[in-house]
């Protein structure tokens, strides 16, 4: 156990929906990773938030949006489902940026 | 932007024995992790080694920053190795993966 928590772990909806996911860090961790895992395009960084501020920014979508709040956790908002959203969703939080990151066990996204 | 490139892209080895999973990267970094993804999805931190050798029980790691490669070394493999093996680099948080080394190992 990594102690990353993500929730929910799996998730079924259709295209043009929303959905939100959910992960809390571990404890004392201030930076807070969102990666997305599908089988076109592997693992890709999607935003970096350290300390309630956004750090960096990759590969992600103008329809998906993230924030980190004052007790750390982050969500991920994911809008305008397509298909090509269906992944693995993973969280990940370390101290600082040059350290470990603990992955949390992911939320699967399935769009229909 | 980094590219990374692991080898070989899938291994079989026997339990018991050893292997060396190689990660190339292109550019100058100042963070380099090894993850292990195994069958049930879940990314397991195996080395922080931006540079240096590390050990861990049966694995080990060794990264040439200047030579912009890190190894991975896993000795008498077991049936629980079996995964898939990702490097990962970058110059700040945000990490740039591998498409990974698929390891299977046989009882």
């Amino acid at each position: 156990d990594s102690g990353v928590t993500q929730t929910p772990k799996h998730l079924i909806t259709a295209t043009g929906q929303r959905v939100t996911l959910r992960c809390s860090p571990r404890s004392g961790d201030l930076s807070v990773y969102w990666y997305q895992q599908s089988l076109d395009q592997g693992l890709q960084f999607l935003i970096q938030y350290y300390n309630g501020e956004e750090r960096a920014k990759g590969n992600i979508l103008e329809r998906f949006s993230a924030q980190q709040f004052p007790d750390l956790h982050s969500e991920l908002n994911l809008s305008s489902l397509e298909l090509g959203d269906s992944a693995l969703y993973f969280c990940a939080s370390s101290v600082r940026a040059l350290e470990t990151q603990y992955f949390g066990p992911g939320t699967r996204l399935l769009v229909l | 932007g980094i590219q990374v490139e692991q080898s070989p892209p899938d291994l079989i080895l026997q339990e018991g024995a050893n292997s060396t999973l190689r990660c190339n990267f292109s550019d100058s970094v100042n963070n380099l992790q090894w993850f292990h993804q195994n069958p049930w999805g879940q990314l397991i931190n195996l080395f922080y080694i931006p540079s240096g050798t590390k050990q861990n029980g049966r694995l080990s790691a060794t990264t040439v920053a200047t030579e912009r490669y890190s190894l991975l070394y896993i000795s008498s493999s077991q049936t629980t190795d079996s995964g898939v093996y990702f490097c990962a680099v970058g110059s700040q948080g945000n990490l740039i993966f591998g498409k990974g080394t698929k390891l299977s190992v046989k009882p």
